[in-house]
């Protein structure tokens, strides 16, 4: 298996673009999670899915973050308009069932916003 | 605010030294879990202890927890340079926090391992 997979693994914009990240979990996996990590803040859960459903988004720091999950194999974090204090690592990660079983992390999308 | 706490915030050691790294948290959890970033990389699962359960080992590694204190502690024994990264614990508080399926984690500890 090919692990989770993120794209791009490096993204650089300017203040007030539009970003867009992705995910695609391990297949069966029918948890999935993105978490933002900044030296200040730590590692952050923003957002989780079950089963392609919004579970708890009280970690979305504002309604410029956006997440969608429109099948088992695709999610995206969007943000707009980006700001630099969103500068950060990126995860997302997935999982099996229940929270007994490990979390999958993939390899993170490093984002730069001048 | 975070739930789980690691101590120290920083360890350096050498080879051959053990590492204990300790994390503490707030709430009562079912479950709390380690893992380890490698720098630039994401987080990988070391191990699980349940809240029933009082040590556990796996390899190298050995996780104690302590329900009545909150509080759990990773101990790497014979530590070697390749142990270098960053470990952090993971509490899985879901059945006392409205049934949410998550982890959340702490601030992590930074491990160095010299030759």
């Amino acid at each position: 298996d090919a692990g989770v997979i993120q794209s791009p693994r490096h993204e650089v914009t300017e203040m007030g673009q539009e970003v867009t990240l992705r995910c695609k979990p391990i297949s069966g996996h029918d948890y999935l999670f993105w978490y933002r990590q900044t030296m200040m803040r730590g590692l952050e859960l923003l957002i989780y899915f079950n089963n392609n459903v919004p579970i708890d988004d009280s970690g979305m720091p504002e309604d410029r973050f956006s997440a969608k999950m429109p099948n088992a194999s695709f999610s995206t974090l969007k943000i707009q308009p980006s700001e630099p204090r969103d500068s950060a690592v990126y995860f997302c990660a997935s999982r099996q069932g229940s929270s007994y079983n490990e979390q999958f992390f993939g390899p993170g999308t490093r984002l730069t916003v001048l | 605010s975070q739930q789980g706490e690691e101590d120290p915030q920083a360890l350096s050691i050498q080879e051959g030294e053990n590492a204990t790294m300790n994390c503490s948290y707030k709430t009562s959890i079912n479950n709390l879990q380690w893992y380890r970033q490698n720098s630039g990389r994401g987080l990988v699962h070391l191990i699980l202890i349940r809240s029933n359960e009082r040590e556990k080992h796996s390899g190298r590694l050995r996780v104690t927890l302590d329900t009545s204190k909150k509080s759990s502690s990773l101990l790497i024994t014979a530590s070697r340079a390749a142990d270098t990264a960053s470990y952090f614990c993971a509490t899985d508080a879901s059945v006392f926090s409205g049934g949410y399926n998550k982890l959340i984690f702490g601030a992590g500890t930074r491990l160095a391992v010299h030759p």
